[in-house]
């Protein structure tokens, strides 16, 4: 069983949509859970973190689920900009950074 | 200029070749990190290292060395290429803030790899 899943997509959406990712991890001392943006043939970068109490940046909000060792990211009334592969990160102890392996999102007009 | 530098950004090469892919950092990090991406896979930690002394195996480092030659250098080495080692490879970057990884990577753009 990979560390951490995501269901790869992709997720086809109309501009306007809001739309579900969702991330399992296997490892329950994991400590800090992270959502990263990649653009086609581009690197990643950070989206967002993902704190306990769940945390939101404008139509972005990130949950984590302790318990059921799950992370989720909503993307409210979404833009054809948003077209991207959402990557689930978890860091374990040692200081690794675990990634899933990318829900792709298309955004269509 | 990229704070995450990696050369080459494309290379073809053949079976049994040794290939080296450089990445240099600008950012004053003193973690660094090679992945591998394949389709379906996303990105696998091959090696990672916290400091010059510092060398860790990831999830997939068989095939694979690296040399941490300064703070601001890492090195991927693979001693005889394979074609299942043809994917992109990412260095990256990261930093402590209060003790504890911020968990944001700086990335290279990437360097493409096929091994005929």
């Amino acid at each position: 069983r990979k560390e951490v899943e995501q269901d790869p997509g992709p997720f086809n959406v109309p501009e306007g949509a809001t739309v579900a990712f969702n991330c399992t991890y296997s490892n329950s001392a994991s400590q800090s859970f992270f959502w990263y943006r990649q653009d086609c043939r581009k690197e990643p970068k950070l989206l967002m973190s993902v704190y306990s109490s769940g945390n939101e940046d404008g139509r972005f909000t990130a949950q984590l689920n302790r318990a059921s060792q799950y992370i989720s990211l909503l993307i409210r009334d979404s833009k054809l900009s948003d077209s991207a592969t959402y990557l689930c990160v978890v860091y374990n102890q040692g200081g690794k950074l675990i990634f899933g392996q990318g829900t792709e999102l298309s955004v269509k007009p | 200029d990229a704070d995450v530098t990696q050369t080459p950004r494309n290379r073809i090469t053949k079976t049994g070749k040794r290939i080296m892919l450089e990445c240099s950092q600008t950012k004053g990090h003193d973690r660094m990190y090679w992945y591998r991406q394949d389709p379906g896979l996303g990105l696998r930690l091959i090696y990672y290292s916290f400091d010059v002394k510092d060398i860790n195996k990831g999830e997939i480092s068989d095939g694979y060395s690296v040399s941490r030659q300064a703070q601001a250098k890492f090195s991927l080495s693979l001693e005889s290429a394979i074609p299942n080692q043809t994917a992109l490879y990412f260095c990256a970057t990261s930093d402590l803030a209060g003790g504890a990884n911020t968990g944001e990577l700086f990335f290279g753009e990437g360097s493409r790899l096929t091994v005929l």
